[in-house]
């Protein structure tokens, strides 16, 4: 079946520091691949997505490039800010039958960015 | 513009209970999703809804089941409550079918069964 493997966590890093979140998944066909974050007391947040190999999906300083060749769709950002504090979930989404795609979502990864 | 609205938005049953959870999808979505998020878990699917109709259902017993309305709006009902039914349930929605849009997903109801 379908499914996605994240680092555990929590990552704890200062502020400014690097960010890497890795990602893999496992599926039978050709996915579509996303990053969602998850404020306290909040929903889920489309962060960004890819839905070919190589693409690159990017928003607010994150990005991530869909690795066919190694199944992975590792999160980065380059200086991290207190307010990117949150929890992260990496998902694949793939068309099940007839038209419906619904997304299978990994254990999530917990940031925590201090001052 | 409204997201997707969820209620409530805190609820305690005790074991054996029914409880019903509502959702309104976000203006222009026609399909709704409900999601189960164990605390420390990812959201785990339990069913989707488009055209009134359930399409997809995840590996959820029969005590878990569903309604969309005409107007989009969606219900989530579980029977006879376990502990173990205790958890954030998502309602997400998407802008239609047979293509891959993107879910928004609301703030959730927070269940805890005692």
């Amino acid at each position: 079946g379908n499914s996605v493997t994240q680092m555990e966590g929590p990552v704890t890093l200062s502020e400014e520091a690097f960010l890497t979140i890795n990602c893999t998944y496992t599926a039978t066909g050709y996915p579509s691949l996303f990053w969602y974050v998850q404020y306290p007391g909040e929903g889920l947040q489309l962060l960004l997505k890819a839905t070919k190999a190589d693409d690159k999906g990017s928003n607010k300083g994150f990005e991530a490039t869909y690795r066919k060749e190694t199944t992975s769709f590792h999160l980065e950002k380059g200086s991290v800010q207190v307010s990117d504090s949150a929890v992260y979930f990496c998902a694949l989404s793939i068309d099940t039958s007839g038209g419906s795609y619904i997304p299978t979502f990994g254990r999530g990864t917990s940031l925590i960015v201090h001052p | 513009d409204a997201g997707v609205t969820q209620s409530p938005t805190h609820l305690i049953k005790t074991r054996g209970q029914q409880v019903t959870l509502r959702c309104s999808p976000k203006s222009g979505h026609d399909t709704v999703s409900w999601y189960q998020q164990a605390l420390g878990q990812g959201p785990q699917f339990i069913f989707q809804y488009y055209e009134e109709e359930e399409r997809q259902r995840g590996n959820f017993p029969d005590r878990f089941s569903g309604h969309q309305f005409p107007n989009y709006s969606s219900e989530l009902n579980v029977n006879a409550l376990l502990l173990g039914d205790s958890a954030l349930y998502l309602c997400a929605s998407s802008p239609g079918w047979g293509e891959d849009y993107g879910y928004t997903f609301g703030s959730g109801t927070r269940l805890t069964v005692v």
